[in-house]
């Protein structure tokens, strides 16, 4: 049974459209991540959401919109798609704020957007 | 700014073959350094935490070293399934989100 998942793997759309990212976790944390790793590696986080409130918004365009239903979904609404955008998209979840514990979050398989 | 810089970039190493990847931080108040393993296609796994200089943490043929500047993977006698991105990531600042490397490739040939 994944621990962490998202869907779709893969998605390929055109400049311009809106695509979302759906991600469920199963293990019962209270604590989830939107991370995003592009061409040259970096992962970076972009949101974090713990028990259905926003904790972290770094700095991304505010095309990009989580929503967490409840706290074991966590997903990502992008508008206006960029050719910037392209990237690997990585949900993840930690028991505790921030994984401070023990630092250890769960990841999932991740989504590989292509915005052409 | 906070950052986090490993390497090499790249390692190949032949099966049995032991030797380190090096990830070097500068972070306002370090609150812990984490590896993390990341195999193609899949998201990173969990490896270890370090929260104090001369600490250490050992998992099979991994060894995780930190000191007040860097910290160190030794890999002894890796085989091919040792063979992965290997990252690094440091907890500071005033939010406390993790800051990834950009990772260390290792190829170990059978």
């Amino acid at each position: 049974d994944t621990a962490v998942s998202q869907t779709p793997k893969y998605l390929v759309t055109q400049m311009g459209n809106d695509k979302s990212i759906k991600c469920e976790q199963n293990l019962g944390h209270d604590t989830m991540y939107w991370y995003k790793q592009d061409s040259k590696k970096f992962l970076k986080i972009m949101f974090s959401y713990n028990n259905k409130e926003l904790i972290i918004n770094e700095t991304v365009p505010n095309r990009f919109s989580p929503k967490s239903p409840d706290k074991a979904h966590l997903n990502l609404h992008i508008n206006s798609l960029e050719l910037g955008d392209s990237a690997v998209y990585f949900c993840a979840s930690s028991q505790d704020k921030y994984g401070e514990n023990t630092g250890e979050l769960f990841f999932g398989e991740g989504s590989r957007l292509t915005v052409l | 700014e906070d950052q986090v810089t490993q390497s090499p970039e790249a390692l190949r190493l032949q099966e049995g073959e032991s030797s380190s990847l090096n990830c070097s931080y500068t972070v306002s108040g370090l609150r812990g350094l984490f590896w993390y393993r990341q195999d193609p296609g899949k998201g990173p796994e969990f490896l270890f935490t370090l929260y104090s200089a001369g600490e250490e943490k050992e998992k099979e043929r991994l060894k995780a070293t930190l000191t007040k500047k860097e910290s160190f993977l030794h890999i002894t006698a890796p085989k091919p399934e040792d063979s992965a991105t290997y990252l690094c990531a440091v907890r500071g600042g005033s939010q406390g989100n993790l800051i990834f490397g950009k990772g260390t490739k290792l190829s170990v040939k059978p």
